[in-house]
C-alpha cells in the first residue's frame, strides 16, 4: 500500500538557522508534490508545488527538492524565524482526479 | 472576499443524533473535498466531488453523507452510524492541483 512518511518528532532549531524537513513515499510515481503550513486549529495552507521533472523550487526563504528516484522531498526553510513555527504537511496525488493523500506532518519549534 | 468558509466553528453531537456541517465556497472551483483530522494524525480523505451533482466516496466515507446540489456548497452529514465522530473537519476546494481550505469545524459528543 502506498505510504506518506513525515518525521513525527517535533523539529527544534534556532531563529536564524536553516530547517530542513523531509518527506518520503513508497509505492508510487507521482506527477508532483505538495507541502502547506498547518497552525494549531487551523485549515492547512498551501505552499509550493513540485512537479517530476524538476529537482527544485523557491519561494521567498522555502526551497522544495524533489528526487523521484529516492522517492524523496526535502523542504527548507531558511533564516528561520519563530513565526516559522507550525506543523508542515506533505501531499501526494496518489488517488488521481486531484485528490491528496497527506502525511502526517512534522511540527517545527523555532526559537528566539 | 474569496475563500471557504465553515460553520459552525464548533459542534457539539449526542448520542444517536445525525449534525450537518456546513462548507460554502465563493472561488468558483469545481472540486471540493471533506477531510478528518484526529490528533498526531494527517488528513483523511471522507468524501469528494469533482462536479456539481456528483461525489465519491474517499478513504473513511462509512458513518458519513454529503450532497453537492450547488457549486458553492458541500455540505457534510455526520450519521448516528458513525461510532467515533469527535475529530476537527475540514472542508477543501481546487480547481487545478492546489486546495484551499476552510477554518475547520471542531465536532466534540456529549
Amino acid at each position: 500500500s502506498q505510504k506518506i512518511e513525515q518525521n513525527s518528532e517535533a523539529l527544534n532549531i534556532q531563529e536564524g538557522k536553516t530547517a530542513t524537513l523531509t518527506c518520503n513515499y513508497t509505492n508510487y510515481s507521482p506527477a508532483y508534490l505538495q507541502w502547506y503550513r498547518q497552525d494549531p486549529g487551523r485549515g492547512p495552507v498551501f505552499l509550493l508545488l513540485i512537479r517530476e521533472n524538476e529537482k527544485e523550487k523557491r519561494k521567498e526563504r522555502l526551497k522544495v527538492t524533489f528526487d523521484t528516484t529516492l522517492k524523496q522531498s526535502l523542504f527548507h526553510i531558511t533564516a528561520s524565524q519563530p513565526a516559522d513555527s507550525a506543523t508542515y504537511l506533505c501531499a501526494l496525488d496518489i488517488r488521481g482526479y486531484s485528490t491528496l493523500t497527506f502525511g502526517k506532518g512534522t511540527m517545527l519549534l523555532v526559537s528566539p | 472576499d474569496g475563500g471557504i468558509t465553515q460553520s459552525p466553528k464548533y459542534l457539539f453531537r449526542k448520542e444517536g443524533q445525525n449534525v450537518t456541517l456546513s462548507c460554502e465556497q465563493n472561488l468558483n472551483h469545481d472540486a471540493m473535498y471533506w477531510y478528518r483530522q484526529d490528533p498526531g494524525q494527517g488528513l483523511r480523505l471522507i468524501y469528494y466531488s469533482q462536479i456539481v451533482n456528483d461525489f465519491q466516496k474517499g478513504d473513511i466515507a462509512e458513518g458519513y453523507s454529503v450532497s453537492r446540489e450547488k457549486k458553492e456548497s458541500f455540505p457534510l452529514t455526520v450519521t448516528s452510524a458513525q461510532k467515533n465522530p469527535t475529530a476537527f473537519y475540514l472542508c477543501a476546494s481546487s480547481k487545478q492541483e492546489t486546495q484551499y481550505f476552510g477554518p475547520g469545524t471542531r465536532l466534540l459528543v456529549l
